[in-house]
């Protein structure tokens, strides 16, 4: 199974601050890797596909790099409705397998 | 418009079974690959199983953990999906949703496997 190693786990950050989180795949994925937004009590959202790939209506302060093993997501301006959890999933083979998550809290 | 409704969860004994169900409107369920994911309460994320399209034969995936346990199926004439669950165990708690592959995604069902 392909593990995805999140960093960090948890950030606290003030609005204006440019985030960033990584993912780690344990073998290539090439870039078959998504990105999701988790709200308290809510469905995940996606953010990202294809490693780069903006989902249509999600802000374009948000960006998604990398390919292989190692991904990247920034928020190049935190706004307050962005405080939330983030987490990668890759699909490149079964069984798909999530990171496990970034909490990104208010400073 | 998508949606993407489950169904179906509740309090359910260990070693007991349930049947989720995801009512899907706003597309044709054949067309598409349908996912279940769950959270176990202020856990991450964990991929369940899969079920591909019609022009894939609908054939599934399963994650190891539940392999054997789990069942998902279709019906496409009630443009709805289901997960069968058998032999629960308490750490199978957790929300479960259904996704259409993995872009959008129901509200979730509370699962809960207690004595």
């Amino acid at each position: 199974d392909i593990q995805m190693t999140q960093s960090p786990s948890s950030l606290s950050a003030s609005v204006g601050d440019r985030v960033t989180i990584t993912c780690r795949a344990s073998q290539g994925i090439r870039n078959d890797l998504g990105w999701y937004q988790q709200k308290p009590g809510k469905a995940p959202k996606r953010l990202i596909y294809g490693a780069f790939t903006l989902q249509s209506g999600v802000p374009s302060r948000f960006s998604g790099s990398g390919s292989g093993t190692e991904f990247t997501l920034t928020i190049s301006s935190l706004q307050p409705e962005d405080f939330a959890t983030y987490s990668c999933l890759q699909y490149n083979s079964y069984p798909l397998t999530f990171g496990g998550g970034t909490k990104v809290e208010i400073k | 418009e998508v949606q993407l409704v489950e169904s179906g969860g509740g309090l359910v004994q260990p070693g007991g079974s349930l049947r989720l169900s995801c009512a899907a409107s706003g597309f044709t369920l054949s067309d598409h690959y349908m996912d279940w994911v769950r959270q176990a309460p202020g856990k991450g994320l964990e991929w369940v199983g899969r079920t591909r399209n019609k022009a894939s034969s609908f054939r599934t995936e399963y994650a190891a953990s539940v392999k054997g346990r789990f069942t998902i199926s279709r019906d496409d004439s009630k443009n709805s999906l289901y997960l069968q669950i058998n032999s629960l165990q308490t750490d199978d708690t957790a929300v479960y949703y259904c996704s259409r592959g993995l872009s959008d995604w129901g509200q979730g069902t509370l699962v809960t496997v207690s004595s």
